[in-house]
């Protein structure tokens, strides 16, 4: 079975830059969340989505970033202008909307921003 | 949600069973226990989780004290491919079955498998 996909792996650019992560839940996941992981915060909660409408953006550092989810199969994570501070692994997961059910990670796209 | 207490890092010889121990002694009634764990470069992996029982499947097995105030995840025949970061986690369960929340990793226990 296909896992949760996120695309590109790897992603270098410039500061400024306008960047976008994408993912694909696994299928008939309702609930989907994005992570990010640094050295000195670990891992955190940025957004999830239950049903394609966000639940919950309280960790969404600033406006420079977005995230939308336009159907149940796709989802973004916009940084825009990025920032060398940006720099991390942002990881998005997928579960299903019902109680207790684990979530399941992609293995995420390594962010740098020079 | 709980916090919890692990330690730092553990090793273990190959096909020995892993114990990883985990302190979660402010677990409240609706707080399930969750294991994940993260070899390097690579996302989390979901390994098991309990509210009550122990459980078992075929990743690892789960034991839960009868206070639920701490867990054990077992490895039974730990491999090479077993060295990563383990996180035990708690989180509420909510009433009504709805939105899945936040899981919050710590620091987790690096468990070292050595030939």
């Amino acid at each position: 079975d296909a896992g949760v996909i996120q695309s590109p792996r790897h992603e270098v650019t410039e500061m400024g830059q306008e960047v976008t992560l994408r993912c694909k839940p696994i299928s008939g996941h309702n609930s989907l969340f994005w992570y990010r992981q640094t050295m000195m915060r670990g891992l955190e909660l940025l957004i999830y989505f239950n049903n394609n409408v966000p639940i919950d953006d309280s960790g969404m550092p600033e406006d420079r970033f977005s995230a939308k989810m336009p159907n149940a199969s796709f989802s973004t994570l916009k940084i825009q202008p990025s920032e060398p501070r940006d720099s991390a692994v942002y990881f998005c997961a997928s579960s299903f909307y019902r109680d207790n059910q684990p979530q399941h990670f992609g293995d995420g796209t390594r962010l740098s921003i020079l | 949600d709980a916090k919890t207490t692990q330690p730092p890092s553990m090793d273990c010889a190959e096909g020995r069973a892993a114990n990883l121990p985990c302190n979660h002694s402010t677990i409240s009634g609706n707080e399930y226990v969750y294991w994940y764990r993260q070899i390097h470069s690579q996302g989390p992996q979901y390994i098991i989780h309990g509210l009550k029982n122990n459980e078992t499947n075929e990743m690892a097995s789960l034991i839960i004290t009868e206070d639920r105030k701490s867990s054990t995840l077992i490895l039974p025949h730990a491999t090479l491919r077993d060295t990563a970061v383990y996180y035990c986690i708690v989180r509420v369960s909510s009433s009504y079955g709805g939105s899945q929340g936040n899981l919050i990793f710590g620091k987790g226990t690096k468990l070292s498998v050595k030939p």
